[in-house]
């Protein structure tokens, strides 16, 4: 079984810090990864996507791949309450099957 | 721009009844999927087409059944509710070859109770 794992939090960070959202894979064959974050009672949306190692910056968001790690993280600088939401990590190993993870609360204090 | 639309978004059922789920996108697509979200679980794939007429079972296919009607529509049915099937459904599509893989793009969500 293809597994991405999370930890479900939930993640409390003062407004204004960086917040560090983690995610594992275990199919070394994965070769694009995902973050989405969803509302509570929204759908998911796409934040950003990664595929080769190293870091990649959107604005305040930056993801993070290790492949030898089997590791992906996003980090959310300057966060702010609208941050404020649970963050999916997904995987795409080829094919049509992205597998996502449980997902992780973030909570941004004012 | 609408994306991926579906319908109904809210719907109680009885155990036993019958309902199908409509599944839209305009993104001109070819993947198109149906996923159940339950708390602690994570979103777990239903049923997929990877293009207009053709199906595959995903994770957790039993109590269901889908179609491809065309490019645009795939809709997802439950032929006699019961209330394991108490869940939000999200229907997406998918785009997006080569480096970025097969990005998913998802509809509003569907919120099902089967009293």
């Amino acid at each position: 079984q293809k597994e991405v794992e999370q930890n479900s939090g939930p993640l409390s960070v003062p407004e204004g810090a960086i917040a560090s959202l983690n995610c594992t894979y275990s199919d070394r064959g994965s070769q694009s990864f995902f973050w989405y974050r969803q509302y509570s009672g929204k759908s998911p949306e796409l934040i950003m996507f990664i595929y080769s190692n190293g870091d990649k910056e959107d604005g305040r968001f930056t993801a993070q791949l290790n492949k030898a790690s089997q590791y992906v993280s996003l980090l959310i600088r300057d966060s702010q309450p609208s941050d404020s939401a649970t963050y999916l990590c997904a995987v795409w190993a080829g094919g049509f099957k992205t597998i996502f993870g449980a997902g992780t609360r973030l909570f941004v204090k004012a | 721009n609408a994306g991926v639309t579906q319908t109904p978004k809210f719907q109680v059922l009885k155990t036993g009844q019958s309902m199908t789920l409509q599944c839209a996108q305009d993104m001109n697509h070819n993947s198109m999927y149906w996923y159940r979200q339950d708390p602690g679980m994570g979103l777990r794939l239903i049923y997929y087409s990877a293009s207009e007429g053709t199906t595959d079972k995903g994770e957790v296919p039993n109590g269901y059944n889908v179609s491809r009607l065309n490019k645009r529509e795939f809709s997802l049915r439950l032929e006699s509710a019961a209330p394991s099937q108490t869940s939000v459904y999200f229907c997406a599509s998918g785009g997006g070859r080569g480096s970025s893989g097969n990005t998913i793009y998802f509809g509003e969500g569907s919120w099902l109770t089967v009293v």
